[in-house]
C-alpha cells in the first residue's frame, strides 16, 4: 500500500508567520511519530501518538509547537510565531507496532 | 556525552569491499537498535533492525548487536556506488516509550 505522505513538501514562511504541516500515516498504524531534523544531525524526536493519544511531547522545543490527531489518523504539526531556529525538515513516520517506524518524505521548512 | 554517536565520516570504500560503521549508546536499558539509510535531500529509509545480541543479517547486510559493549554495527558487503549515503543508528531507550534516539549518521562513499 501507500507509504507514509506529508504535505507540503516545501515550506517558505516569513519570521512570525504560523504553519501547519500534515501527515497522513500509513493505512492500519496506530502509532505516529514527528522529528525535527536538522541539516547535517540526525533526526531529532519531537512528539509521539498512540491513535489519537499524544502520550509523549517531550520534544517539543517550546510552547510555539502544538501538534494533534484528533481522528488518530492524520495528524498535523502546527508552529505559531516561526522563527529562523525552526527552518528544518520536519519528518513523520508511522509504525503498526510502535516499534519498526517508517518515515515519510518530510517537509521542508524554510523560515526567512 | 551524545546517547548515541557514530563517527561522522566520511568513509570512503571501494566498489565491492566491505563497509563497516560502528555505533555507540549510552542507555544500558536500550532494547532495540536500527540502522536507517538517508540519501541526500531524501527521508530516512530503514535497512535493519536487531533486538538481541549477535549477528542478523539481510542479504548484503550485516547487524551485528553487543549489548554489554553497548555496541552496533552494520556491515555492507560487495559495496555499491548506490550504497553511498548516509547511515543512521536509532536506538530505542524502551523506558522513555517507543520514541527513536539517532545518532548523526556516517556518511559512506563507495567508490568505483
Amino acid at each position: 500500500g501507500a507509504g507514509v505522505s506529508q504535505s507540503p513538501r516545501y515550506k517558505v514562511a516569513k519570521r512570525g508567520q504560523d504553519v501547519a504541516l500534515r501527515c497522513d500515516p500509513i493505512s492500519g498504524h496506530v502509532s505516529l511519530f514527528w522529528y525535527q531534523q536538522a541539516l547535517g544531525q540526525g533526526p531529532e524526536f519531537l512528539t509521539y501518538f498512540q491513535n489519537e493519544a499524544q502520550l509523549d511531547k517531550s520534544g517539543l522545543p517550546s510552547d510555539r509547537f502544538f501538534a494533534e490527531r484528533p481522528e488518530g489518523s492524520v495528524s498535523t504539526l502546527k508552529i505559531q510565531r516561526t522563527q529562523q531556529e525552526d527552518s528544518a525538515v520536519y519528518l513523520c513516520a508511522s509504525s503498526v507496532n510502535g516499534e519498526t517506524q517508517y518515515f515519510g518524505p518530510g517537509t521542508r521548512l524554510l523560515v526567512l | 556525552q551524545k546517547e548515541v554517536e557514530q563517527n561522522s565520516g566520511p568513509l570512503s570504500v571501494p566498489e565491492g569491499a566491505i563497509a563497516s560503521l560502528n555505533c555507540t549508546y549510552s542507555d544500558r536499558g536500550s532494547q532495540s537498535f536500527f540502522w536507517y539509510r538517508q540519501y541526500s535531500g531524501k527521508s530516512p529509509e530503514l535497512i535493519m533492525f536487531i533486538y538481541s545480541n549477535g549477528d542478523k543479517e539481510d542479504g548484503r547486510f550485516t547487524a551485528q548487536l553487543n549489548k554489554a559493549s553497548q555496541y552496533v554495527s552494520l556491515l555492507i558487503r560487495d559495496s555499491q556506488p548506490s550504497d553511498s549515503a548516509t547511515y543512521l543508528c536509532a536506538v530505542n531507550i524502551g523506558a522513555a516509550g517507543n520514541k527513536l534516539t539517532f545518532g548523526g549518521g556516517t556518511r559512506v562513499l563507495v567508490k568505483p
